[in-house]
């Protein structure tokens, strides 16, 4: 799978638009970008994954720059229960193929 | 979206007993699933792979006669931790494919196993 980079922590205000940026830099064109998260002791939940146009879900949107080596995770409105760890993920989409976790960014938001 | 449940959610045992945590789709069959671990402040490492009617594929460094996984029908794998250890204390994680779902992964609630 493709390495992706994520800054390791972000703060965000309740109400606001939380953007949260991820390198992918060596993704192959059968790669998706998909995006999960984890609360606090909880098993890792699915947001959002997309190939190459924007997407967007009743959780959040998924912007992918045209070269396809960067995306930024958006949560438009942003509460005290979006506080995770937000993994950016590059995988093809085939049935067998593993998902590997990097560190994530520990989004954080204040009241 | 899809369920997976995972039991128990917390265990905690003694040195030197096995336990075993079981991964269930509720509602689609899971060709394959997959098993994590995750340490405190740790991002999840890949344990092995477990596909239906066949053998585990194991993550390399992961000792597959000690974490024996079993998944012996479409909605069901299970994980045994064989003569737990403290280190083996740790949030286990399992997650599931159905032949119907492509792309997203659906993961359990997580099992934290505990060693004394």
């Amino acid at each position: 799978d493709a390495k992706t980079t994520q800054p390791p922590s972000m703060d965000c205000a309740e109400g606001r638009a939380a953007n949260l940026p991820c390198n992918h830099s060596t993704i192959s064109g059968n790669e998706y970008v998909y995006w999960y998260r984890q609360i606090h002791s909880q098993g890792p939940q699915y947001i959002i994954h997309g190939l190459k146009n924007n997407e967007t879900n009743e959780m959040a949107s998924l912007i992918i720059t045209e070269d396809r080596k960067s995306s930024t995770l958006i949560l438009p409105h942003a509460t005290l229960r979006d506080t995770a760890v937000y993994y950016c993920i590059v995988r093809p989409r085939d049935s067998g193929s593993r998902l590997t976790f990097g560190e994530g960014t520990q989004l954080t938001v204040n009241p | 979206g899809a369920v997976v449940s995972q039991h128990p959610s917390r265990v905690i045992c003694k040195s030197g007993t096995s336990v075993k945590i079981e991964c269930r789709s509720l509602d689609f069959q899971a060709t394959t699933m997959f098993w994590y671990r995750q340490f405190p402040k740790q991002s999840l490492m890949l344990m092995a792979t477990s596909n239906e009617g066949s053998k585990a594929t194991y993550e390399q460094g992961v000792e597959k006669d000690k974490f024996l996984i079993n998944h012996a029908s479409l909605t069901l794998s299970t994980l045994t931790v064989t003569s737990a250890h403290p280190e083996d204390s740790s949030f286990y994680i399992c997650s599931a494919r159905g032949t119907g779902i492509t792309g997203e992964l659906f993961f359990g609630e997580g099992s934290r196993l505990t060693v004394l």
